[in-house]
């Protein structure tokens, strides 16, 4: 079974903070899914990254995949109080498995 | 375009009640279908996904079932509750290669 582990796992920052949260492995990834879940609502796709060391930009968000494909990072720029949530990191599949996830909060 | 349904979207029930929870997909045709559950606002468990009707491949050994009696229907259910069953249940749907899920709303769960 493929582990993920995501870290922090909480972390509460003010609002023009820079902040990045991680998504690690021991096994090597296809690809690389990061979403986003607001409370009481269902996760919603961010991004998708797939070759080793991709960067793709959301915005004020920045996503790498690292270059041996056991790794990735999510850094936000400037932080705003609608960023807060959840973030998971999950490999795509037959069955997607999920990290346990980075609680965010942002205080304005 | 595609719209995922899940109701009811809160329920309370009393361990030892049975449970159905219903997902149905819209605008698609042979999605791949999955329930997670959630706990405490923390990771999905990955409970069941389906390839096609009638075919639901287990994830975790519990007092839970799922089965699929329709293309895009997806339902979930136990014959007796138990405390730890509380927590919020999300389906989803993916179609393709590329596995990109979509999630439902989600049902809100409280065994008491």
């Amino acid at each position: 079974t493929q582990l993920l582990e995501q870290s922090p796992q909480f972390l509460s920052i003010q609002e023009g903070e820079n902040l990045t949260v991680y998504c690690n492995s021991s096994s090597v990834f296809s690809s690389l899914q990061w979403y986003r879940q607001e409370p009481g609502e269902g996760p919603v796709l961010l991004v998708t990254v797939v070759t080793g060391g991709e960067v793709k930009k959301l915005k004020r968000l920045t996503f790498q995949f690292g270059d041996a494909r056991k790794d990735s990072s999510l850094h936000i720029t400037a932080a705003q109080p609608g960023d807060t949530g959840l973030y998971l990191c999950g490999n795509p599949g037959g069955k997607l498995i999920f990290g346990q996830g980075t609680e965010l909060s942002v205080k304005p | 375009s595609q719209t995922i349904h899940q109701w009811p979207a809160t329920l309370v029930q009393p361990v030892g009640s049975p449970l159905s929870l219903e997902c149905t997909v819209e605008g698609t045709s042979n999605p791949n279908l999955y329930w997670y559950r959630q706990a405490a606002g923390r990771g999905l468990q990955l409970l069941f996904y389906s390839v096609g009707i009638g075919q639901i491949s287990s994830e975790v050994p519990q007092n839970l079932s799922a089965s699929r009696p329709q293309d895009r229907q997806f339902i979930l259910s136990s014959k007796k509750l138990l405390l730890s069953d509380s927590g919020f249940y999300l389906c989803a749907w993916s179609v393709g290669h590329d596995y990109e899920q979509y999630f439902g709303p989600g049902t809100r769960l409280t065994v008491t």
